[in-house]
């Protein structure tokens, strides 16, 4: 079975700062990997997902994840955050070969200050 | 196209009662997922159904059920409530199986338990 750990529960900074969210996964064979943001009120959205190809992927909004197979890990980036961007960030994980049904982590508040 | 749709979204409810909730996936999705979105735990996965059937199933107990319409539409039910079913129950659909479908969310019903 694989597992997602988000070793931070909540990250606050201030606004135009740059931001890392940390993720890794533990998994016996390979996996596909996932972001998804949920903003206050409201149900998961995809931001980004790694399934193959360059380890490095972007969203729309600015946001970067790098796959790291030594380190298993998919830690999120932004070099610059907006008050927007205030929200709970959720790494998950599908392991090839399953059901595709999604291991989450238990997700990361990201807090914007002005 | 409208997405998912999940009704109520606030319910309260008395230990000991029954509850259901009610999942309109996005047209021509048929696969359904049901989250389980609590503080301490993140989301847990509860169980998944694809054209009237449940195909997988998370580590819940058998108070916690859920069925598929043949229009993909779907409900949980959740008998004999505890404190700590309270939670965000979520709803998700998707088109395709294979980890390049995403999961779409509907915003989630509030269950309060008391």
């Amino acid at each position: 079975a694989q597992s997602v750990t988000q070793l931070d529960s909540q990250v606050p900074v201030f606004e135009e700062a740059p931001v890392e969210l940390r993720c890794n996964y533990s998994s016996s064979v390979s996996v596909y990997l996932f972001w998804y943001v949920q903003y206050p009120n409201q149900g998961l959205q995809l931001l980004l997902k790694y399934l193959s190809g360059s380890t490095l992927v972007e969203s729309i909004n600015g946001f970067e994840a790098e796959f790291n197979k030594s380190q298993t890990s998919f830690h999120l980036r932004k070099p610059s955050v907006h008050i927007s961007d205030t929200a709970e960030y959720f790494c998950a994980v599908i392991r090839t070969g399953g059901s595709y049904i999604p291991t989450f982590g238990r997700g990361t508040s990201l807090i914007v200050h002005p | 196209k409208a997405g998912v749709t999940q009704t109520p979204r606030y319910l309260i409810k008395t230990r000991g009662q029954q509850v259901t909730l009610s999942c309109s996936p996005i047209s021509g999705h048929r696969s359904v997922s049901w989250y389980q979105q609590t503080p301490g735990q993140g989301l847990q996965f509860l169980f998944e159904y694809f054209s009237e059937t449940q195909r997988n199933k998370g580590n819940f107990p058998g108070r916690f059920s859920g069925r598929q319409f043949s229009n993909s539409r779907s409900e949980m039910n959740v008998s004999t409530l505890e404190l700590g079913d309270s939670a965000l129950y979520l709803c998700a659909s998707t088109d395709l199986d294979g980890p390049n479908s995403p999961l779409h969310f509907g915003n989630g019903t509030r269950l309060t338990v008391t």
